[in-house]
């Protein structure tokens, strides 16, 4: 079975501060993708990343950056210079081999607070 | 291009009523998938459709019935809704195999 693993629940920072957003995973597959979804107060639930378990490079999209280690099995979640904006619940997901096609894993998700 | 779509918005049923949450996505996706949100909990699959004319169980499929209309539609049917079936419904879809999947906005069910 594969698991992901969000083990804040949740963080308080202020307005400005860098935070980072813990995942953890465990699969037997060789091939497999991670993903980041952000759950902000409204509700839906919006990509932010896909990568695949062949690239270990990191990827910054502005004040959002991700760090995939393999030797870990980790994917954690940097945002430099928290704004009140970013307050909002993030997902982890793990895509899952089951009976010949892909399902995604979640983790239980970290709420980050930013306060001003 | 509207995405995924789901209907109702939001939903009061008393115990052991029936009722359909409706998904429709305009992107020409092949998999389509209904999801769980329970607080503490993330997400949990409910089931998905790999393809048109396809089901699959996920790993919380007990009370719950879908169909996949045609390509575009798939929904999920509550035969006699329990209090433990209160919930946020999420419908997503995604082109294929480990392609990103897009949610729709959400479906409030409170069961009474």
């Amino acid at each position: 079975a594969q698991k992901v693993t969000q083990a804040q629940t949740e963080i308080s920072v202020v307005e400005k501060e860098d935070v980072t957003l813990d995942c953890v995973y465990e699969t037997r597959d060789t091939t497999y993708y991670l993903f980041w979804y952000k759950q902000p107060p409204s509700g839906e639930l919006v990509f932010l990343i896909r990568r695949n378990s062949f690239d270990e490079q990191n990827e910054i999209s502005g004040r959002y950056s991700w760090n995939f280690q393999k030797s870990t099995s980790s994917f954690n979640f940097t945002i430099t210079a928290s704004q009140v904006v970013d307050s909002a619940v993030y997902f982890c997901a793990l895509s899952e081999w089951n009976s010949g096609y892909s399902t995604l894993t979640f983790g239980k998700g970290t709420m980050l607070l930013v306060s001003p | 291009n509207a995405g995924v779509t789901q209907t109702p918005k939001f939903q009061v049923l008393k115990t052991g009523q029936s009722m359909t949450l409706q998904c429709a996505q305009d992107m020409n996706h092949n998999s389509m998938y209904w999801y769980r949100q329970d607080p503490g909990m993330g997400l949990r699959l409910i089931y998905y459709s790999a393809s048109e004319g396809t089901t699959d169980k996920g790993e919380v499929p007990n009370g719950y019935n879908v169909s996949r209309l045609n390509k575009r539609e798939f929904s999920l049917r509550l035969e006699s809704a329990a209090p433990s079936q209160t919930s946020v419904y999420f419908c997503a879809s995604r082109r294929g195999s480990q392609e990103t999947q897009y949610f729709g906005p959400g479906t409030r069910l409170l069961v009474l």
